[in-house]
């Protein structure tokens, strides 16, 4: 089974701090995927990545940024975090072809921004 | 622009009934149609997916219907039980990463 892995299932920061959230695959997929999602918004992609040192952006990149370095890790960097940043964060990968490979998501990191 | 939707926001079944969830989708280019299952605390998880060469697809306790014509998906699940409470998203080929807010299924005991 794929096996998708958030770093943390809780995270509290405060405004202003660095946040770094990690994800880790282990099926050797090219493609993976930040989302964040919020109550009676669903699921908002924010950034993917279908190589490694290669990024592409979402619906809502703005404050965020990303980094792949390595194939299996796929990091979601938020410069300086701020309040409506508070959210349940989802990463997902899928193999090739890019578009007709389902997804496979981890548990996600719910976090809060005080 | 494209678009890929759920018909209604929440459904609630009783215990032992079949469920239909449906969706409709824009992208008459789409190819390949998936399903995903989302519990709460979980992320979404795939249930099963169709190609645009099949009108149908089963797996256990679930099938997928496929109408092109109309551009209409729906996942079709049989002697619902409490475990299959959680939200429902379906997504194609030209929006396989854009979901909307999903279909929340609730099963009555």
């Amino acid at each position: 089974d794929v096996k998708v892995t958030q770093s943390s299932r809780y995270l509290v920061k405060r405004t202003g701090e660095k946040v770094f959230l990690e994800c880790v695959q282990d099926m050797d997929h090219e493609n993976m995927f930040w989302y964040r999602q919020d109550p009676g918004l669903g699921l908002r992609l924010i950034y993917f990545s279908y190589d490694v040192k290669m990024k592409e952006k979402g619906d809502i990149p703005e404050g965020y940024s990303v980094s792949r370095e390595k194939k299996e890790r796929f990091s979601l960097i938020l410069e300086s975090a701020s309040t409506n940043q508070t959210s349940m964060y989802l990463c997902a990968s899928n193999g090739q072809p890019l578009y007709n490979s389902p997804l496979h998501f981890g548990n996600g990191t719910r976090l809060t921004v005080t | 622009g494209e678009s890929v939707g759920l018909h209604l926001p929440t459904l609630s079944v009783q215990e032992g009934d079949n469920s239909i969830i449906n969706c409709a989708y824009s992208n008459s280019a789409s190819d390949y149609f998936i399903w995903y299952k989302q519990e709460s605390g979980k992320g979404p998880q795939f249930i099963i997916d169709i190609r645009s060469n099949m009108d149908k697809r089963q797996g256990q306790r679930v099938t997928v219907l496929l109408n092109k014509t109309v551009k209409h998906l729906s996942l079709q699940i049989a002697a619902t039980q409490p475990g299959d409470s959680a939200v429902y998203f379906c997504a194609d080929t030209g929006n396989q990463f854009y979901f909307g807010t999903g279909t929340s299924l609730t099963v009555i005991p």
